[in-house]
């Protein structure tokens, strides 16, 4: 049973450059999460989708945008990065929108902006 | 607003000694309370948990018990070993939302 794999796991960008990171959630779970964790700090919540809509965003810039697909798997788009983008980005899957915080999380797609 | 402060790090123990990774918060109304585990080159995994006052979450040894009266969930384990090695990060989900407020992590390093 595969967990939730992310894609790429490293990449180095430009200021002002756009990315897209890629997330296919655990088998059987059809909601996913997007976090990012800066150097030495804990995940912060980006925005979540459910049947392919963003249901709830946390406190980040419409530079941050995402896009959940039939099977569930998600993507997260930044764009006009800034070097404090730099960060670990995380997915996390769930069985439902109102789950019970039993999160499964990828490894994550660690992004460098120089 | 919501938060967790979790103790600072680095902990260094050496092998069979006490852990304790101290937890507070601050959350309207009643929020369920976790610890996830981030072991080194994988994911973030969920350790244990707790939804109401009073219940005591455990897994592998770990345990921590959500206390109301101190808004704190502190993680302990009696007698850590190597594989312990990580870092151990508090978080909590506020009643009716669905994203988690997560500490800083607290580094966890055991030697033999």
């Amino acid at each position: 049973d595969a967990g939730v794999t992310q894609s790429p796991t490293h990449l180095i960008k430009t200021r002002g450059q756009q990315v897209t990171l890629r997330c296919s959630p655990k088998s059987g779970h059809d909601t996913v999460s997007w976090y990012q964790q800066a150097l030495g700090q804990g995940p912060q919540f980006i925005f979540q989708y459910y049947e392919e809509e963003e249901r709830q965003r946390g406190n980040f810039p419409d530079r941050f945008s995402g896009h959940q697909f039939p099977n569930y798997s998600s993507e997260l788009n930044v764009n006009a990065l800034l070097l404090g983008d730099s960060a670990l980005y995380l997915c996390a899957s769930s069985l439902s929108p109102t789950g019970d915080g039993a999160l499964f999380f990828g490894e994550g797609s660690r992004l460098t902006v120089l | 607003g919501d938060s967790v402060t979790q103790m600072e790090g680095p902990v260094t123990l050496s092998e069979e000694a006490f852990l304790t990774i101290n937890c507070t918060y601050t959350a309207t109304g009643y929020p369920s309370l976790f610890w996830y585990v981030q072991y080194p080159g994988e994911g973030l995994q969920l350790l244990l948990k707790a939804t109401k006052a009073d219940d005591k979450g455990s897994n592998k040894g770990f345990e921590a018990t959500y206390r109301k009266e101190t808004t704190s969930f502190h993680l302990e384990k009696g007698s850590v070993q190597v594989s312990d090695s990580a870092v151990y990060f508090c978080a909590l989900l506020r009643t009716g939302a669905n994203n988690l407020f997560f500490g800083t992590g607290t580094r966890l390093t055991v030697i033999p």
